[in-house]
């Protein structure tokens, strides 16, 4: 199967910093997702992407749909303590209807 | 709506038993799938179905059944629990993207299972 490998594995970062992970694909995507998933919950969906080289924002964060459609990246500004928890990229294989998520990436915000 | 929604919460099995994972959306989703996420790592996708009566294996499919039998239900089966199945497991569901596969997938809260 795809291999969705992200990084860093986890950040500790004190509040108020900005934060950079990203995600990198074996293969090409037509669609890329983050999710975040909070302790004991199921993700949840932050952002989708759906063209090469796509901004999208979505309050204090913001994700890029890499040129080369195998990278996306995720930046969180001024980070605030409910930004804690497991974020995941994901997304759907362009051929059929299996879906890849992630490695994963554990942020801990210090107060 | 009540989105996606998984019974039990928790179970522990003993090696051998069997048992059904329930979940039901009541957002008239076609798409419908069955993650695992073991401890410190991503999901993997067990099953999905893009309707009903329609189903097919994921990454990690061996160990588990599914059925389709109506558009809101999507029961995975474990039929000899081994301690290798104690895991997290999430159901999810989707509308169909305008490429024709999944789009954005809401989850339900999870049902852990531990196979002593």
């Amino acid at each position: 199967g795809q291999q969705l490998n992200q990084s860093p594995q986890s950040m500790f970062i004190q509040e108020g910093e900005d934060v950079s992970m990203n995600c990198t694909s074996s293969s090409i995507f037509n669609t890329w997702l983050w999710y975040k998933q909070d302790p004991g919950e199921g993700p949840v969906l932050l952002i989708a992407l759906y063209k090469a080289g796509e901004l999208t924002s979505n309050g204090r964060l913001t994700a890029q749909f890499g040129i080369t459609r195998k990278d996306s990246f995720l930046n969180i500004s001024a980070s605030i303590p409910s930004d804690v928890g497991i974020y995941f990229c994901a997304g759907p294989a362009i051929t059929g209807n299996q879906f890849y998520f992630g490695t994963g990436t554990s942020l801990t915000v210090i107060p | 709506n009540a989105g996606v929604t998984q019974t039990p919460k928790f179970r522990i099995l003993k090696i051998g038993q069997s048992m059904t994972l329930q979940c039901t959306q009541d957002m008239n989703h076609n798409y419908m799938y069955w993650y695992r996420q073991d401890p410190g790592m991503g999901l993997k996708l067990i099953y999905y179905s893009v309707g009903a009566g329609i189903t097919d294996k994921g990454e990690v499919p061996n160990g588990y059944n599914v059925s389709r039998s109506t558009t809101e239900d999507f029961p995975l089966r474990l039929e000899l629990a081994a301690p290798s199945q104690t895991s997290v497991y999430f159901c999810a569901s989707s509308n169909q993207n305008s490429w024709g596969g999944g789009d954005e997938q809401f989850f339900g809260p999870g049902t852990r299972l531990t196979v002593l």
